[in-house]
C-alpha cells in the first residue's frame, strides 16, 4: 500500500547512544517532515525538507540531524540521545505546500 | 499561548450523539487540517480546507475565515470514532510549517 513508512516502531536507548530513524514514502512527494509529539503539547516540527538534497530546521531542531539523500527517504538522527528526547516521532510527507499531508505510524523512543 | 486553540480538551458522548469540536487560530491562515489519531496509532488526515465546508461520510468540517474559526462535526457518533482529533493550521505567511492544536480526546460510549 502506498504511504509513509517509519522504522523502527519502538526503540529504547541509553543516554549518550546514537540512532537513526528512517522515513520512506512512495508517493513521489517533494516535502517531508519530522515531528515529535509529547503529552500535553501539540506536534512540533523538528526538521523538514522541500526536496532531495535539502533540509531545514523547524522549531525544535537541537540534538537532531537529518538527511535527504534520496527523494523517497528522510532520515532523522540522534547523535547523543538524552532523556528529554523521549517522545513519539512522526514523519509526514506532502506533494506540495498546502496539500494534504500523509503521516507515518510513529516511532516511540524512550531514552533511559 | 498556542496560536491554535482547540476545545474542548476532552469530550465524552453517547453513541448516536452529534459531536462538535472547535478550533480557533490567532492569525490569518492559508489552510487548515483536521487529523485523527487513534490511541497508540498513527495520524490520518481527515480534511484540508481553506474556505467553506467539506463533508466525508459522517464527518463535516467547516471554516470561517473572518472569525478565524473551524469546526469538526461528527453525526451519529459511534464508538469507533473514539480518537484524538487534532487541528493544524498553516499560519500567516508560512508555506511549510503546520502549527498544531493540542488535540481533543473524544470517547464515544455504546
Amino acid at each position: 500500500n502506498a504511504g509513509v513508512t517509519q522504522t523502527p516502531k519502538f526503540r529504547v536507548l541509553k543516554t549518550g547512544q546514537s540512532m537513526t530513524l528512517l522515513c520512506a514514502q512512495d508517493m513521489n512527494h517533494e516535502y517531508m517532515y519530522w515531528y515529535r509529539q509529547d503529552p500535553g503539547m501539540g506536534l512540533r516540527l523538528i526538521h523538514y525538507s522541500v526536496g532531495e538534497g535539502t533540509t531545514a530546521k523547524g522549531e525544535v531542531p537541537d540534538g537532531y540531524n537529518v538527511s535527504r539523500l534520496k527523494k523517497q527517504n528522510f532520515l532523522l538522527g540522534l547523535e547523543s540521545a538524552a532523556p528529554s528526547q523521549t517522545s513519539v516521532y512522526f514523519c509526514a510527507s506532502s506533494y506540495m505546500i498546502g496539500t494534504g499531508a500523509f503521516f507515518g505510524q510513529g516511532t516511540r523512543l524512550t531514552v533511559v | 499561548k498556542n496560536e491554535v486553540e482547540q476545545s474542548p480538551q476532552n469530550l465524552t458522548a453517547q453513541e448516536g450523539e452529534f459531536i462538535t469540536i472547535n478550533c480557533s487560530y490567532s492569525v490569518g491562515i492559508s489552510a487548515l487540517h483536521w487529523l485523527q489519531q487513534h490511541p497508540g496509532g498513527g495520524i490520518v488526515s481527515l480534511f484540508m480546507l481553506s474556505s467553506g465546508k467539506k463533508k466525508h461520510g459522517r464527518l463535516i468540517a467547516t471554516i470561517n475565515i473572518q472569525e478565524k474559526h473551524s469546526s469538526l462535526h461528527i453525526t451519529a457518533s459511534h464508538p469507533r470514532d473514539s480518537a484524538v482529533y487534532i487541528c493544524a493550521a498553516l499560519l500567516g505567511g508560512s508555506n511549510y510549517k503546520l502549527t498544531f492544536g493540542k488535540g481533543t480526546l473524544l470517547t464515544v460510549n455504546p
